[in-house]
């Protein structure tokens, strides 16, 4: 099982731009977790997903930002006309089931650097 | 609203002393806390929870309701432990709150 894998790595958008991010879950987990972090900052939650839902996306700024968890393929986090504020780290977690195991499987992240 | 609180952004203890990382939480129901650990270069992981009350690689947490806290504590710190320590909160729906994390160094 080779984890939960991100990429891109790293990302350079210039502003306006749209980015892309996209999480492969471990396999047999079915519910995505989206984190930013910013410089300085913890971890802030972003989104909840299951298979086809979106399940909590309180932590979601109301516009430019979109997150999808297809039946197949990953789950890919959208951020429409980057701004430099946008410039994070953006964590995905997975884990195997709706019930509170109280393990997060992280990936190594995806670095967005917004010109 | 749910919160997590790591008031020590940074914390340095010399090897074999004390250490104790602090984790406030509110909320309204019955949580679930736990703590994560980010060593250089590795990926986010779990370190312990409170329901399990284990203790792993010496550290253990105890959750006080009355004071609402999960305090991360070892008794003698060791280098290895120098690393990222987050305390995470999780309630009804699944949702996981992290605090903001406080970065642990072990000084020989």
């Amino acid at each position: 099982n080779a984890g939960v894998m991100q990429n891109p790595r790293h990302l350079v958008r210039r502003r306006g731009q749209e980015a892309r991010l996209r999480c492969s879950p471990m396999k047999g987990h079915s519910h995505v977790y989206w984190y930013r972090q910013l410089p300085e900052e913890g971890l802030k939650f972003m989104v909840y997903l299951q298979k086809e839902n979106i399940i909590d996306e309180s932590g979601m700024p109301k516009e430019r930002f979109s997150a999808e968890f297809p039946k197949e393929g990953p789950s890919i986090l959208r951020i429409q006309q980057v701004v430099r504020g946008d410039s994070a780290a953006y964590f995905c977690a997975s884990s195997p089931r709706g019930q509170n195991t109280g393990e997060l499987f992280f990936g190594e992240g995806s670095r967005l650097t917004v010109l | 609203a749910q919160r997590v609180t790591q008031p020590e952004k940074l914390l340095s203890v010399f090897k074999g002393a004390p250490v104790e990382l602090k984790c406030n939480y509110s909320y309204s129901g019955s949580p679930e806390l736990f703590w994560y650990v980010q060593y250089s270069r590795q990926r986010l992981q779990l370190l312990l929870r409170h329901i399990s009350r284990e203790s792993i690689k010496g550290f253990t947490a105890d959750l006080n309701k009355g004071e609402t806290s999960f305090h991360l504590k070892k008794p003698f710190a060791q280098e290895e432990d120098s690393a990222m320590y987050y305390c995470a909160l999780s309630g009804t729906g699944n949702q996981f709150y992290f605090g903001t994390g406080t970065s642990l160094t072990v000084i020989p």
